[in-house]
């Protein structure tokens, strides 16, 4: 079963703040997502990767940068963290794009104050 | 505007009913519709798909119902359980290596025992 490791798990950071959200498959997927998840607008896109070093531009990615390092590891950074960036962040990855399974992670809950 | 719509934000039914979750679209160029299903705590997992070459899918107790020329399609649950009470996401995408998966914002479906 395909695996996608979220941490943390739960992080408070202050308006201003920086913030780094850290994901990790151990499938060898291709594609990682990072989705927030919000009442009321559902799942949202902010950024996506097919590779490492590849970064492309989702529905929602005003205030958020992202980074692929490896084929495992996909970085969601918040580096001027706003109240209206307080979210639960989903990390997912796919073998390949959008028309095959996507695995989730767990979730990261941020709050910022 | 919303490219995935889900009719209904909740759902309530008895146990045994048979739940029906509907969606619609509105890009002519999706061709993958899958429904993904979220419990509490826990990231989406996808439960069935459907291509827009088929106009039913089956796999247990669910069933997608798919018509293309309206640009609709629904979830159906036979026999609920209260097992099944959860988040619903129907979701779309283009197909090929495109990336991007488009999901609707979600029934919450309780089931009733």
């Amino acid at each position: 079963e395909a695996a996608v490791t979220q941490s943390p798990r739960n992080k408070v950071t202050v308006t201003g703040g920086n913030v780094t959200l850290s994901c990790r498959q151990t499938n060898s997927h291709n594609y990682m997502y990072w989705y927030r998840q919000d009442t009321g607008h559902g799942l949202r896109l902010i950024h996506y990767s097919y590779g490492a070093g590849n970064l492309q531009i989702g529905d929602v990615p005003d205030g958020y940068k992202a980074t692929r390092t490896t084929q495992e590891d996909f970085f969601l950074l918040l580096e001027l963290a706003s109240p209206s960036q307080t979210s639960l962040y989903f990390c997912a990855s796919s073998d390949e794009g959008g028309d095959t399974e996507v695995f989730f992670g767990k979730g990261t809950r941020l709050t910022v104050v | 505007q919303q490219q995935v719509r889900q009719s209904s934000q909740s759902l309530t039914v008895w146990e045994g009913e048979t739940a029906i979750l509907n969606c619609s679209y509105e890009n002519s160029a999706f061709d993958y519709f899958p429904w993904y299903q979220q419990f509490p705590g826990e990231g989406p997992a996808l439960l069935i798909a459907i291509r827009s070459v088929s106009d039913k899918k089956e796999d247990g107790r669910f069933t997608i119902f798919f018509n293309k020329r309206e640009k609709n399609l629904s979830l159906h649950i036979k026999d609920s359980q209260p097992g099944d009470s959860a988040t619903y996401f129907c979701a779309a995408s283009r197909g090929g290596n495109t990336g991007k998966l488009i999901f609707g914002l979600g029934t919450t479906l309780q089931v009733q025992p």
